[in-house]
């Protein structure tokens, strides 16, 4: 089983749109979680931390299951400039400090 | 804002070939790390680096691979004899002691082996 697995896409969504990604994890003991975004051969760029309790930023909301080892993105009234691939990412407990492990990433394109 | 730097930003080179990839990280972050991401595929860990030396490194990281901090600033990938698969972008990146929200990537590099 792949240590994080997302949805590749690409969800195709028009401008306004509401959409939703979802990503598993296999190491029950990971300590934290986050969704990055990374533009097209661009460095990936932290977009929010995931917590227990859910969190908000705007138009984007993450919530994560612990039980279920289940992370998703809601992203409400989608902009051109959302359009990117979203990466969940994954800190797993290990001697290496804070290595992250990817998810292969979904492909988000919104269109007008 | 402070930023990682890369340099190069491309780099392209002989098969067998030694390559040095070059990172400046924020100037008080204490963790440093290199990922590579082939293209088309998700990006992965190589290695960490804390007190000047290897926390912890990956499968891909193997001999060929080195790193070091040379000056208290550089932190350098090394790949001793480059092979057809390393062709990827490769990125550094630093981080406080505050946990890995504040660890931040550079631009990458990007490599092609010929």
């Amino acid at each position: 089983r792949k240590e994080v697995e997302q949805d590749p896409g690409p969800f195709n969504v028009p401008e306004g749109a509401t959409v939703a990604f979802n990503c598993t994890y296999s190491n029950s003991a990971s300590q934290s979680f986050f969704w990055y975004r990374q533009d097209c051969r661009k460095e990936p760029k932290l977009l929010m931390s995931v917590y227990s309790s859910g969190n908000e930023d705007g138009r984007f909301t993450a919530q994560l299951n612990r039980a279920s080892q289940y992370i998703s993105l809601l992203i409400r009234d989608s902009k051109l400039s959302d359009s990117a691939t979203y990466l969940c990412v994954v800190n797993p407990i290990s001697g290496g400090y804070n290595k992250l492990i990817f998810g292969a990433g979904t492909r988000l394109a919104v269109h007008p | 804002e402070p930023e990682v730097t890369q340099t190069p930003s491309h780099q392209v080179t002989q098969m067998g070939q030694e390559v040095i990839l070059r990172c400046v990280p924020i100037s008080n972050h204490l963790y440093f790390y290199w990922y590579r991401q082939i293209l088309g595929q998700k990006v992965e860990f190589l290695v960490s680096f804390y007190n000047n030396e290897i926390s912890e490194k990956s499968e891909i990281f193997d001999d060929q691979f080195s790193v070091e901090r040379p000056d208290g600033s550089n932190f350098t990938l090394k790949i001793r004899s480059t092979k057809l698969e390393d062709s990827a972008m490769y990125f550094c990146a630093s981080e406080t002691s505050k946990g890995p929200e504040t660890q931040y990537f550079g631009p990458g590099t990007r490599l092609l082996v010929l």
